[in-house]
């Protein structure tokens, strides 16, 4: 099931930029994940948020989280051609130990 | 051992045949799942698995058959499938809901 939506649906930037990609939810969550797919294969967790976060790094990588607006913002620095990809967020709720998907981000590092 | 193992990674089935999709994971985590990916969309919820049983079925086609022969195993029968069954059929595990690991997928043609 989907529950938000992922803009942009694609970006086009070059080589050394900063991508920044956003995803909105709907309901309550317990934490919000962003997950990386290259080319229709398997998806890559990357990232994980809890609730009660604010912000959190992992390299390259920083996550936003703001759950009064319900959204969420992916920032990948100095981008590689290796960060081509497809890029999804997804929410956990308290309920249950289902996913639920946005819509995704396809990315293309121009080199 | 931090995989997921999907086989085969490529199938292509008439719409008569009968094949299986195999997945195996030994992290020992107790939820496994079955998504289907079409082309440029999110994954959708099949099936899950929460310690070897049954406990979620998205309103499933019954040409497509899950069986959990044990915590490590899970398969996805396919019998009389439709060319728009054709998609990435991703296999997951989980064990809480911090973290899920996704396999390689296997790229399903019926033809």
């Amino acid at each position: 099931s989907q529950q938000g939506e992922e803009d942009p649906q694609a970006l086009s930037i070059q080589e050394g930029e900063n991508a920044t990609m956003n995803c909105s939810y709907k309901t309550s969550i317990n934490n919000l994940q962003w997950y990386r797919q290259n080319s229709g294969r398997g998806l890559v967790h990357l990232i994980l948020i809890r609730s009660n976060e604010r912000e959190k790094h992992s390299g390259r990588l920083r996550v936003t989280l703001d759950t009064s607006k319900k959204s969420s913002s992916l920032l990948i620095t100095a981008s590689r051609a290796a960060d081509t990809a497809s890029y999804f967020c997804a929410t956990v709720l308290y309920s249950n130990y289902q996913l639920i998907w946005g819509a995704g981000t396809k990315l293309i590092i121009k080199p | 051992d931090t995989e997921v193992t999907q086989t085969p990674k490529h199938l292509v089935m008439g719409m008569t045949n009968k094949k299986s999709l195999k997945c195996e994971q030994h992290m020992g985590h107790r939820a496994m799942y079955w998504y289907k990916q079409k082309a440029k969309k999110p994954p959708e919820l099949m099936f899950v698995y929460s310690y070897e049983k049954l406990s979620i079925n998205e309103s499933v086609p019954s040409r497509f058959s899950p069986e959990c022969p044990n915590s490590s195993l899970l398969n996805l029968h396919l019998h009389a499938l439709q060319p728009e069954d054709s998609a990435l059929y991703l296999c997951a595990s989980s064990q809480d809901q911090n973290g899920y690991t996704f396999g390689s997928g296997t790229r399903l043609t019926v033809v």
